[in-house]
Parts: C-alpha cells; sequence; structure tokens
C-alpha cells in the first residue's frame, strides 16, 4: 500500500498571505490527523478529521482550520500568516473507525512552510 | 494539563553501548503509548506501542519498551544499538478518549559512533 503523502512539500509564503496543504491517507484509512512541528514547540496536534467531521481539536487559533472529503484525503488552511507558523506541517492517517476509537497513526512525510 | 516529558534531550553513544530513553506522561486515565522514531531526512515511522496487555512490548529493529503504570512510565529500550539507530527518537500518549490525538514529548535525538 502506498503511504501517506502530502503536499507540496516545500512552501514559501509572506506575511498575511493564506496557504493550503493537502494529504491522501494510506487507502482504507478514514482518520486524518494533522500536526505541527517546530523546534521550540516540537509535535503539536492541530486537529482530527473522520468522515468529513472534525472529531478532536487541539489548541491552536481559529486561522487553523481544516476539512475532509469523501474520499478521506484532508486539507488543512491558515490564513493571515504569521512569522510563527513557520513549520513542519504533518499529517498521519489511521484505522480507527469508531468515534473515541484510536488506533496507530502512520505520518507522511510533511509539508515545510516558510513565511518571510 | 496533559504533557509528556522525555528526560534526556540529547544522548550520545558508542556502537554495542545498551539504550534507555525516558519517557513520563501526566494523565491519570487510561493510555495508549507509542514511541516513534525519526531517521534522518526521513518521516516519522512506529517502533512501538502499547495499548494493553503485556507491559513490556516489543518493537522493531530490537526495540523495546515497559510501560509501568504506578510510574506514569514507558521507558524505552535497546541491548545493544547501531549507528544506524542514529535518529531523533519521540514517545507520544494518547488519551483513550481522545480519538487518535496524540501528546508528544520534546523528542531525544540518540547519536551513535562507530
Amino acid at each position: 500500500k502506498a503511504g501517506v503523502t502530502q503536499t507540496p512539500r516545500y512552501l514559501i509564503k509572506t506575511r498575511g498571505q493564506q496557504v493550503t496543504l493537502s494529504c491522501s491517507p494510506i487507502s482504507g484509512h478514514r482518520s486524518v490527523s494533522w500536526y505541527q512541528q517546530t523546534p521550540g514547540q516540537g509535535l503539536q496536534f492541530l486537529f482530527e478529521y473522520f468522515s468529513e467531521t472534525q472529531r478532536n481539536k487541539g489548541n491552536f487559533p481559529g486561522r487553523f482550520s481544516g476539512r475532509q472529503f469523501s474520499n478521506s484525503r484532508s486539507e488543512m488552511n491558515v490564513s493571515t500568516l504569521e512569522l510563527g507558523d513557520s513549520a513542519l506541517y504533518l499529517c498521519a492517517s489511521s484505522l480507527a473507525t469508531r468515534q473515541g476509537e484510536t488506533d496507530t497513526q502512520y505520518f507522511g512525510p510533511g509539508t515545510r512552510l516558510t513565511v518571510l | 494539563a496533559q504533557s509528556v516529558s522525555q528526560h534526556n534531550h540529547h544522548v550520545i553513544l558508542s556502537e554495542a553501548a545498551s539504550l534507555e530513553l525516558g519517557c513520563n506522561y501526566s494523565y491519570g486515565g487510561t493510555v495508549n503509548l507509542f514511541w516513534y522514531v525519526q531517521y534522518p531526512g526521513q518521516h516519522l515511522q512506529l517502533l512501538l506501542k502499547y495499548f494493553s496487555g503485556d507491559p513490556l512490548v516489543k518493537g522493531i529493529k530490537g526495540f523495546e519498551a515497559e510501560f509501568i503504570k504506578s510510574k506514569f512510565s514507558f521507558n524505552l529500550r535497546k541491548p545493544s544499538v547501531q549507528w544506524s539507530d542514529t535518529a531523533e527518537y519521540f514517545c507520544a500518549v494518547n488519551p483513550n478518549q481522545a480519538g487518535t490525538a496524540l501528546i508528544f514529548g520534546k523528542g531525544t535525538t540518540l547519536s551513535v559512533s562507530s
């Protein structure tokens, strides 16, 4: 099976712009989660989607949003970019099927976002 | 707030030395526990996981971890490291009511010299 794929791999934006990142989960996985990785804060959970519904959210401002499509592909959007949004954004998918169920997450290579 | 602590930021070992990386978490309920590894230039990969049952779990590449509930710990061990184990290691906790959300430690960089 192909792994989790993320596009684009690298992105450079300027402050105030918005950005959309894309994630395709492993075939058959319906749960997609997003994480932000920075040198200072480490890996932090952004949100999780399952069957097109956000079912869990981390402690990030409303500028960070996401969605999931019927084929389980997911996008995350960051509006009004700030310098501090520069980070590696990781997507992970899992086979978890029921509300509250947990399962192993498999990570993609990430999108490296640089905000100038 | 729930948190995960990894005691060592950077560990330097010679090949064949034994490894133990500490991980403690602060959460009173049932948790699922993971160790992930990130090799240079590669993405996060699962080393091992604990959901329930035998608290001593074995993972890939000779790694194992022991869950000690009374100490809120999930330490990673390997009896004899190799140069190829050079990587960053992350401990992660999933509180059982939080879907698949993972709370990660800050990571430990392991450097193994040949």
